[in-house]
């Protein structure tokens, strides 16, 4: 147990489908991020928070939409996705205010299926 | 372009061997390097190097950094089952936002 917890952790949706993933972490944390780890490629950083705002957006399509309401709570809104989108999706923590991604901590992730 | 490459991609032993795998870079503005665990889903956090030739060490578990041949390795001695796992090696730019550049992970199999 990580300390950071994701659901789903299944989800298959259609193209027109609109679905969110949710992220809780219990550590405490200022930061928190979502990656995306496909297969055959590394990890991809898509969104960072720190203290509930958006510090970076790594060019991600405006299909996905990240939410960060406190700073124990993250979301990835989906909507019209692409079966290329299919992945799994983790959520991750740091303890930091910087963008340094020193030990991080993550979720188990949302196995996504894009049909 | 700075890159991370992790040989081999995948590795089958049985219990009781040592492994090394293997981590080079390319980056630019070398920073760190870290090392995760994946089994299952979850990645967690083993080691995090700065320094060349000081071994970081967990049990079973050692890691080393050569900043002058730009590499990596982590080390595992007597494996048993339950370091069947992914593992991850990153390292972080310290000119780009302090980013993470990842490698595509060693696929670990440990066979009873």
């Amino acid at each position: 147990e990580t300390g950071v917890t994701q659901t789903p952790r299944h989800l298959v949706m259609g193209m027109t489908n609109k679905k969110s993933l949710k992220c809780e972490q219990h550590l405490g944390h200022n930061a928190m991020y979502w990656y995306k780890q496909s297969a055959k490629k590394p990890l991809e950083l898509m969104f960072v928070y720190s203290l509930e705002e958006r510090v970076e957006n790594n060019s991600v399509p405006s299909r996905f939409s990240p939410e960060c309401p406190n700073s124990s709570h993250l979301f990835l809104h989906l909507h019209t996705l692409q079966p290329e989108d299919s992945a799994l999706y983790l959520c991750a923590s740091s303890q930091g205010l910087r963008l340094t991604n020193e030990k991080l901590f993550f979720g188990s992730g949302t196995q996504l299926s894009v049909l | 372009e700075d890159k991370v490459v992790q040989s081999p991609l995948s590795l089958v032993v049985h219990e009781g061997d040592t492994v090394t795998l293997n981590c080079s870079y390319e980056v630019t503005n070398f920073r760190s390097l870290l090392w995760y665990k994946q089994e299952k889903k979850a990645p967690t956090f083993l080691f995090m190097l700065t320094s060349s030739g000081i071994e970081k060490k967990s049990g079973r578990l050692s890691s080393i950094l050569d900043k002058k041949e730009l590499f990596s390795i982590l080390n595992i001695t007597a494996t048993q089952t339950g370091d069947s796992a992914v593992y991850l090696c990153a390292v972080e730019d310290a000119g780009n936002n302090r980013k993470l550049i990842w490698g595509l992970g060693t696929s670990l199999a440990v066979n009873p």
